[in-house]
């Protein structure tokens, strides 16, 4: 079965200093990787996948994450962090092995400082 | 488009009551699926129904049931509400399962 680990629950950063949560994954396979974003008291929106093509992939606002097979992580970063970044960042895999559902990270919440 | 839409928003219920959480989607996905979120758990499935038709338990279906009315909609059953039930609801579709998961709003729900 695949797993993913969100190594911070936490991150805190200045508005327009880079932005850098973390993910490793636990897989058997090539797995399909995902990163969604919560806003508070809202629905998950997806900010990008991974599914085997170029190992950098790039999403929406911004935000960018890197497959890397060898450290078994898929990092997400943002060059320079906006107060409406403010959010709840899940990472996230699909299982092939099961029916390509998703598995979720426990989240990192992500604190912009003005 | 409307996506994926969930009923009601937020709901309080007795220990022992029972509801329907409705779910409805309008781009003619094939797959969908019920999650819950609690706090520093992330979303676990709860069911999912890959097609019309068809449903399948995920992670934790105890306590739940669900239906697949017709292609647009997957309503999820709390027969007889616990506290440990109490949690924010996700209704979710997709195309199938190479496409990428839409998520409805959410439903709040508290179990007293």
């Amino acid at each position: 079965a695949q797993s993913v680990t969100q190594l911070d629950s936490h991150v805190s950063v200045s508005e327009g200093t880079p932005v850098l949560l973390r993910c490793n994954y636990s897989s058997s396979y090539s797995p399909s990787l995902f990163w969604y974003v919560q806003h508070p008291n809202k629905g998950l929106q997806l900010l990008l996948k991974y599914t085997s093509a170029a190992t950098l992939v790039k999403g929406i606002n911004g935000f960018e994450a890197e497959f890397k097979k060898s450290e078994t992580s898929f990092h997400l970063t943002k060059p320079s962090a906006h107060m409406s970044d403010a959010a709840e960042y899940f990472c996230v895999v699909s299982d092939l092995s099961r029916a390509n559902n998703l598995f979720f990270g426990t989240g990192t919440r992500l604190t912009v400082i003005p | 488009n409307a996506g994926v839409t969930q009923t009601p928003k937020f709901q309080v219920l007795k220990t022992g009551q029972s509801m329907t959480l409705q779910c409805a989607q309008d781009m003619n996905h094939n797959s969908m699926y019920w999650y819950r979120q609690d706090p520093g758990m992330g979303l676990r499935l709860i069911y999912y129904s890959a097609s019309e038709g068809t449903t399948d338990k995920g992670e934790v279906p105890n306590g739940y049931n669900v239906s697949r009315l017709n292609k647009r909609e997957f309503s999820l059953r709390l027969e007889s509400a616990a506290p440990s039930q109490t949690s924010v609801y996700f209704c979710a579709s997709r195309y199938d399962p190479q496409e990428t998961q839409y998520f409805g709003p959410g439903t709040r729900l508290l179990v007293l």
